[in-house]
């Protein structure tokens, strides 16, 4: 049972250049979350969907897009990479929001920008 | 909004008790958890308080006062393997869709020494 699995692992981006973060999860969760890790500010959460075909913003949304075509999956999009966007990126998925639905989190995307 | 603090950092020896606190503001209190991350690793459940008092599991015990808008991550029997970041978490409602996201503090990295 994998979990949730992200990929790439690592990247690294130039100042504009575009990339997809891609999350799958074989719970069938139905919530999904894209957050990003900096020093000292926690995780942040960037954008999350409630079920296949919808997705919301969180906290720090711009600069991101994303998309749930598929209940298993939840793509992250960078359209021009910025330096600011240089973090450590998690996937996470619950089955609910309720007190018996923790987060699973993936392993992360480590990104940096240059 | 939702906001939490907690220490930014907290050192102890192995063998001792520690407790990290959190304290939240938050519209709509959902209740509190914890997770724990290992550096490099993903941030792993730990535990959830939805009402007042304490919540054991193990050398980990978890208590919440709602009234106080506080709760705290007590550890015994500290291990060197605790030697990790900790993160309380509630469940904000975003305005937008009337879901609800968790919400992290920015973690308390716990250094656990011989």
């Amino acid at each position: 049972n994998a979990g949730v699995t992200q990929t790439p692992k690592f990247r690294v981006l130039k100042t504009g250049q575009s990339m997809t973060l891609l999350c799958a999860q074989d719970m069938n969760h139905e919530y999904m979350y894209w957050y990003r890790q900096d020093p000292g500010m926690g995780l942040r959460l960037i954008h999350y969907s409630v079920g296949e075909g919808t997705t919301a913003k969180g906290e720090v949304p711009d600069g991101y897009n994303v998309s749930r075509l598929k209940k298993q999956n939840f793509l992250l999009g960078l359209e021009s990479a910025a330096p600011s966007q240089t973090s450590v990126y998690f996937c996470a998925s619950s089955y609910g929001t309720g007190e018996n639905s923790p987060l699973h989190f993936g392993n992360g995307t480590r990104l940096t920008v240059t | 909004g939702q906001s939490l603090e907690q220490p930014s950092e907290v050192t102890a020896v192995e063998g001792a008790i520690v407790q990290i606190n959190c304290t939240y503001q938050t519209s709509g209190f959902y209740g509190l958890s914890w997770y724990q991350q290992h550096d490099g690793g993903a941030p792993t459940f730990l535990s959830y308080n939805a009402l007042d008092g304490l919540e054991e599991t193990g050398r980990f015990s978890s208590f919440l006062s709602r009234s106080d808008s506080y709760g705290y991550l007590l550890l015994q029997e500290l291990q060197m393997k605790d030697s990790a970041s900790y993160f309380c978490a509630v469940r904000g409602t975003f305005m937008d869709t009337g879901r609800r996201a968790l919400t992290f503090g920015s973690g308390t990295r716990l250094q656990v020494q011989p």
